[in-house]
């Protein structure tokens, strides 16, 4: 299964575009990214996912390269809000009538004011 | 609102205690899944259920077993916690072969 690798902490001044990087060069495939933040003391929450092309939704941007072994999530207007650890996850191969996670060691964006 | 819901958000227990964690939810999927999530670590799956199919992965302790009576509803059982159990314990949810996890608040276990 691939496994992913994310930077520890990243600061990011309030407004601007927050771009958290994830390195998956052992990724298939067949194998989606997902990206996932956990604000303190809550559940994780579902942002974006891609396969090989860019996606974006109301919540944030997902770029994948080419050969698909990196990916960056972009925040456009980081808010005090966005401050969570953010997870980037592979979807691991189809088993038991589900797809398993391999969550990352996360990244801890905080926004400052 | 559809959600995952655990119950309670703090538990407390005593080393050796059984304690059960609970979850349930009204977004009728198929799977349920729960996580063990210790501090400043990243969630770390323990099992999950594909209706009523108990899939265990192979590092989880035995310590740890699950119920699930109905769709609505999944234990987390803990048979004799130890001080290296004390976690966010957190359960998720998803429809068979679709992409997205949704995720309870969790559980917070304190093992004294």
């Amino acid at each position: 299964d691939a496994k992913t690798t994310q930077p520890p902490s990243m600061d990011c001044a309030e407004g601007r575009a927050a771009n958290l990087p994830c390195n998956h060069s052992t990724i298939s495939g067949n194998e989606y990214v997902y990206w996932y933040r956990q604000i303190h003391s809550q559940g994780p929450q579902y942002i974006i996912h891609g396969l090989k092309n860019n996606e974006t939704n109301e919540m944030a941007s997902l770029i994948i390269t080419e050969d698909r072994k990196s990916s960056t999530l972009i925040l456009p207007h980081a808010t005090l809000r966005d401050t969570a650890v953010y997870y980037c996850i592979v979807r691991a191969g189809f088993t038991s009538g589900t797809y398993k996670y391999i969550f990352g060691t996360g990244t801890r964006l905080k926004v400052l004011a | 609102d559809a959600m995952v819901i655990q119950n309670p958000r703090y538990q407390v227990t005593q080393f050796g205690k059984p304690v059960t964690l609970s979850c349930s939810q009204t977004l009728n999927h198929n799977v349920m899944y729960w996580y063990q999530q210790k501090s400043s670590q990243a969630p770390k799956l323990l099992f999950h259920y594909y209706d009523k199919d108990f899939n265990n992965e192979a590092d989880t302790p035995d310590n740890f077993q699950s119920r699930r009576p109905n769709t609505s509803f999944c234990f987390l059982d803990i048979r004799s916690p130890g001080l290296g159990d004390a976690a966010m314990y957190l359960c998720a949810t998803s429809r068979a072969g679709f992409n997205e996890q949704f995720f309870g608040p969790g559980t917070r276990l304190t093992v004294l």
